[in-house]
């Protein structure tokens, strides 16, 4: 049984096209993050919503948009795509709304913009 | 600002030798610090969650200890495997209800048949 699911696995695309990431967690967690890995492997938050509420924004550029249309989702949707947008893309879970649960993560969408 | 450093950045070490894997980080003043492992094109998978009232937490083979006043905690490995093979990452939560996990760069792992 897959705990958090993405999809695509794998998306390579041109610059300026516009593209979704969906996330689907069936642990009944109720916070959901996106995380971003760049080339040198750091692991920094993007967003985090709790029960479709949005609780965390961090400085990223608002071509970035999250969405999620109930708490067992949470998709990530980018506009206008810019090279240094290529990365790794994970998606988490976690019990609590305190983050006192562990994070649970999903496989990660590669996205390579070209 | 909280930062997480891993030392080594990666090791290699003949299987059956005991693996110990180190984390620091700046700011003591934790809420809980957890251990991933990453193996390659794979997301993460939670290993241990030591809460900082605690000292350590075990799992099979897996001790991670924590030393809030120093900052640093260790991954001991017993006995590797070479399907330990992996990257390790430690993460930190800085205060209770902030969410955002603070990551280390990560240690990768060789073991050597």
């Amino acid at each position: 049984d897959t705990a958090v699911s993405q999809t695509p696995k794998y998306l390579v695309t041109q610059m300026g096209n516009d593209k979704s990431i969906k996330c689907e967690q069936n642990l009944g967690h109720d916070t959901m993050y996106w995380y971003k890995q760049d080339s040198k492997k750091f692991l920094k938050i993007m967003f985090s919503y709790n029960n479709k509420e949005l609780i965390i924004n961090e400085t990223v550029p608002n071509r970035f948009s999250p969405k999620s249309p109930d708490k067992a989702h949470l998709n990530l949707h980018i506009n206008s795509l810019e090279l240094g947008d290529s990365a790794v893309y994970f998606c988490a879970s976690s019990q609590f709304r305190t983050g006192e649960g562990e994070q649970y993560f999903g496989p990660g969408t590669r996205l390579t913009v070209t | 600002k909280q930062e997480v450093t891993q030392i080594p950045a990666a090791l290699s070490v003949p299987e059956g030798e005991n693996l110990v894997l180190n984390c620091s980080f700046t700011d003591s003043a934790i809420y809980n610090l957890q251990w991933f492992r990453q193996d390659p094109g794979k997301g993460l998978t939670s290993l241990l969650l030591i809460q900082s009232s605690q000292r350590e937490q075990t799992s099979g083979r897996l001790n991670a200890s924590l030393d809030k006043s120093s900052g640093r905690s260790t991954l001991y490995i017993a006995a590797s495997q070479p399907g330990d093979s992996a990257t390790y990452l430690c993460a930190v939560r800085p205060t209770w209800g902030d969410y955002k996990l603070s990551f280390g760069a990560g240690t990768t792992v060789t073991v050597r048949a």
